[in-house]
């Protein structure tokens, strides 16, 4: 069974960068079979991909055009887990969180974490 | 990118009677293949999303048969043959055929 868990900062300040990471167990974050994603959800917004990290032979990146200019997902295969890093918030990042498991075949989410709300506020 | 649009928004059901939602790409989700790229996730209340429905029209392990997908190309349709209380939340739409992946806006099913 494939478990995540979110950790991070849940206020940020305008301006600053967004921060959190989602530990991996049942699973490893340099597994050829999956890839790790990052998801927010705001009432403005719905659900927006963010972006992935995946492992295939060499680490791959790819990332959302809303956010694209912004945002850095990283694996850290020493503590088996990845990171998202946003910079630059405004209130309009104010949102939760989810980090995600996908499958390259299928392609489908099949592992959610529980999600942070986190809120860009001075 | 790929746009995803849903309708209808908002779906106040009765138990035991069926519901539909449907979902539009802007691009073709039909690969060579055969296969159509098209997930399909509830959302219950407090929840995370959790597929339903994935390439179009198979179910994932779990879900209850009354969940059917179909569709192929552009237009999509979840169906549930009878909806039951615990069908409420916001269903979406996502595509899976290219990056960046995209959701619908989401369909409130609510019971009446």
């Amino acid at each position: 069974q494939v478990q995540l868990q979110q950790s991070g900062p849940r206020l940020v300040k305008p301006s600053q960068t967004l921060s959190l990471t989602c530990a991996i167990s049942g699973d490893s974050v340099s597994s050829d079979s999956s890839a790790w994603t990052w998801v927010r959800q705001s009432p403005s917004r719905g659900l927006e991909w963010l972006g992935r990290t995946y492992y295939m032979s060499k680490w791959y990146h790819e990332y959302g055009g809303s956010v694209k200019s912004r945002i850095t997902i990283n694996p850290d295969t020493s503590k088996n887990q990845f990171s998202l890093q946003l910079n630059s918030v405004t209130p309009e990042d104010t949102a939760v969180y989810y980090c995600a498991r996908w499958g390259h075949a299928p392609r489908y989410f099949d592992y959610w974490g529980q999600g942070a709300l986190v809120t860009v506020s001075s | 990118d790929i746009v995803m649009t849903q309708s209808p928004l908002s779906l106040p059901v009765t138990p035991g009677e069926p519901a539909s939602i449907s979902c539009r790409s802007s691009q073709s989700l039909l690969q060579s293949n055969g296969y159509n790229y098209l997930d399909w996730y509830l959302q219950k209340p407090g929840q995370s999303p959790q597929l339903l429905i994935y390439m179009g029209s198979n179910r994932a392990s779990g879900v209850p048969d009354r969940f059917s997908g179909s569709g192929s190309g552009t237009d999509f349709t979840l169906k549930i043959s009878r909806v039951e209380a615990e069908d409420v939340g916001i269903y979406y739409c996502m595509q899976t055929q290219q990056s960046p992946l995209a959701f619908g806006g989401g369909t409130k099913v609510e019971i009446k």
